[in-house]
């Protein structure tokens, strides 16, 4: 069993530079969701997605933007990385319910020099 | 704004009792959750907790009281493979999960 995967799970950038991060998830769930967790800070929610073709901010969204396709994958962008982007990114997914947990990924550790 | 409120870091005794507390101040409440992360790696789901009272799953139990605002885990008979953050989290009125910052819990022999 798959559930969510992450890729890549580590990348170092340079100032400007850009990239996207992939989730993918194999358990059928409407919602997926974009965190970023730093030292001493609770996860914050950057973007999330309630169905294909549907996306909406979260608690931290400037400096990031995200498509969600296809219903299994969520898509990360950053457009010119800065070095306060530097973060452990995790992915999430759950089912349509409120009370289901969310399911996350293994983390994508970003460093921008 | 929204807050929760969870201790730093605790330390406890290979077979003992600890209980991990967790207060929340949050635009309305839909249910609250924990979750356990070992270092470098993913939140795990622990509980979950939507009406007053005590949810029991193994070594784990879970406690909530809405009128105050206030969640515990409760972890028996410790192992050493408990050593791990516990992260408490809220589901606010939008059913956004509010995170706390995550209790690190070491457990020594």
């Amino acid at each position: 069993n798959a559930g969510v995967t992450q890729t890549p799970k580590f990348r170092v950038l340079k100032t400007g530079q850009s990239m996207t991060l992939l989730c993918a998830q194999d358990m059928n769930h409407e919602y997926m969701y974009w965190y970023r967790q730093d030292p001493g800070m609770g996860l914050r929610l950057i973007h999330y997605s309630v169905g294909e073709g549907t996306t909406a901010k979260g608690e931290v969204p400037d400096g990031y933007n995200v498509s969600r396709l296809k219903k299994q994958n969520f898509l990360l962008g950053l457009e010119s990385a800065a070095p306060s982007q530097t973060s452990v990114y995790f992915c999430a997914s759950s089912p349509d319910s409120a009370s289901q947990p969310q399911h996350f990924g293994d983390g994508t550790r970003l460093s921008i020099l | 704004g929204q807050n929760i409120d969870q201790p730093t870091e605790m330390t406890a005794t290979e077979g003992a009792i600890v209980q991990i507390n967790c207060t929340y101040q949050t635009s309305g409440f839909n249910g609250l959750f924990w979750y356990q992360q070992h270092a470098g790696e993913a939140p795990t789901f622990l509980s979950y907790n939507v009406l007053d009272g005590l949810e029991e799953k193994g070594r784990f139990s879970s406690f909530l009281s809405r009128s105050k605002g206030y969640s515990y885990l409760l972890l028996k008979e410790l192992q050493m493979k408990d050593s791990a953050s516990y992260l408490c989290a809220v589901h606010d009125s939008n059913y956004q999960l509010i995170w706390g910052a995550g209790t690190k819990l070491i457990i020594k022999p």
